[in-house]
């Protein structure tokens, strides 16, 4: 089974300053990543997903995220944030081949505090 | 094109009450799904639908049943509620199949057990 640790409950920055959200994936076959962002009071939204190829992923609202397979590491980074990023965001896995390829296994969330 | 709703957005139920969360999606999606969402615990999986008239049971299924009727209709059931379901309910859905899909999230039933 696979499991995602997002290493950093909480992340305080300031506006127009670089954030990195860390997340780690274990699993022993190959796998689909995602991240997604609740706003608050707010469902899910999708950010940007890993499927193959480039290993780096360019989402919405000028995130991106590098998947790193050696250190089963998927990261998603920001170069300038905005209070407007505000707001809880996950990393989820999928199994990559076969089997129930389509439900998601989800980190616990970190919170993105943007202050001015 | 609504994409996934949830009824109802809010509710508040005694102990020992039975009720419905129901959810809709007009994306013709095969997948359906039941997430909870409690603080410091992320998502986890309550129930999930691969197709039509099949479900199958998540992360936490116990003390809740669901049903899939219809395609676009996915129901979840608190038979007797307790306190410790009082949480923020998520539905989502998506194709199924070969590759990944992107869930679809619902905009969440907020749920409070007395």
């Amino acid at each position: 089974a696979q499991s995602v640790t997002q290493l950093d409950s909480q992340v305080p920055v300031f506006e127009e300053a670089p954030v990195e959200l860390r997340c780690n994936y274990s699993s022993s076959v190959s796998v689909y990543l995602f991240w997604y962002v609740q706003y608050p009071n707010q469902g899910l939204q999708l950010l940007l997903k890993y499927l193959s190829g480039s290993t780096l992923v360019k989402g919405i609202n000028g995130f991106e995220a590098e998947f790193n397979k050696s250190q089963t590491s998927f990261h998603l980074r920001k170069p300038s944030v905005h209070i407007s990023d505000t707001a809880e965001y996950f990393c989820a896995v999928s199994l990559g081949s076969g089997g129930s390829n389509y439900k998601l296994t989800f980190g616990k969330g970190t919170l993105l505090t943007v202050n001015p | 094109n609504a994409g996934v709703t949830q009824t109802p957005k809010f509710q508040v139920l005694k102990t020992g009450q039975s009720m419905t969360l129901q959810c809709a999606q007009d994306m013709n999606h095969n997948s359906m799904y039941w997430y909870r969402q409690d603080p410091g615990m992320g998502l986890r999986l309550i129930y999930y639908s691969a197709s039509e008239g099949t479900t199958d049971k998540g992360e936490v299924p116990d003390g809740y049943n669901v049903s899939r009727l219809k395609k676009q209709n996915f129901l979840l059931g608190l038979e007797s509620a307790a306190p410790s379901q009082t949480s923020v309910y998520f539905c989502a859905s998506s194709y199924s199949g070969r590759g990944a899909y992107e869930q679809y999230f619902g905009p969440g039933t907020r749920l409070t057990v007395t």
